[in-house]
């Protein structure tokens, strides 16, 4: 079993939709959570980050764990084309002193048309 | 904007050449690391550097590579003898302030290997 495992996509949706995107993995060590946008030929850019279980807002974007499934998720309201991207989940265990070493998920190709 | 710089954004070089990768922190900042992206795969942690020191290094990172700060500013990735397996984009990030931060990458170096 992966440690983390993401639907690569792509997934299509129409402007305005709102989009969730997922993750789950194995590790039971790790406790923090990052969510990163990556455009073409560009580095991860940071979007969420949360080491705790429950839901994170900020602006159009919130971010889900729930530890005791091994699950997180990435919600996007009202998306815009320029939300098209590639969406990687990461996540580092707290023996590493969080925001080390991080694992990341595959990535999800979006992309939203207008 | 990123907030570390990487040079050169691509870089082409002949199977068996040493390459240099450079990272330039936009602050002053101790923790560094390199992850590398081959295409179509997952991001994946080689190194971490802390107080120019190697605190923590993959299996990936094996005698070829090499890290130093050598000049207190710049950041390098050495690899002394390139193989067509290691073109990839490498991607250079920093820590963020307080104890536990996420990572912010730069846009990355794409190294061909030919």
């Amino acid at each position: 079993q992966k440690e983390v495992e993401q639907d690569p996509g792509p997934l299509s949706v129409p402007e305005g939709a709102i989009v969730s995107l997922n993750c789950t993995y194995s590790n039971s060590a790790f406790q923090y959570f990052m969510w990163y946008r990556q455009y073409s030929r560009k580095g991860p850019e940071l979007l969420m980050y949360t080491y705790s279980s429950g839901n994170k807002e900020d602006g159009r974007f919130t971010a889900q764990v729930d530890k005791s499934s091994k699950y997180i998720s990435l919600f996007i309201r009202d998306s815009q084309p320029s939300d098209s991207a590639t969406y990687l989940c990461a996540m580092s265990s707290i023996l590493t002193g969080g925001g080390n070493k991080l694992t990341f998920g595959t990535g999800t190709q979006l992309k939203v048309e207008l | 904007e990123p907030e570390v710089t990487q040079t050169p954004s691509h870089q082409v070089t002949q199977m068996g050449q040493e390459v240099i990768l450079r990272c330039v922190p936009i602050s002053n900042h101790l923790y560094f690391y390199w992850y590398r992206q081959i295409l179509g795969q997952k991001v994946e942690f080689l190194v971490s550097f802390y107080n120019n020191e190697i605190s923590e290094k993959s299996e990936i990172f094996d005698d070829q590579f090499s890290v130093e700060r050598p000049d207190g500013s710049n950041f390098t990735l050495k690899i002394r003898s390139t193989k067509l397996e290691d073109s990839a984009m490498y991607f250079c990030a920093r820590r963020g302030a307080g104890g536990d931060s996420p990572l912010h990458f730069g846009n990355g170096t794409r190294l061909t290997v030919t």
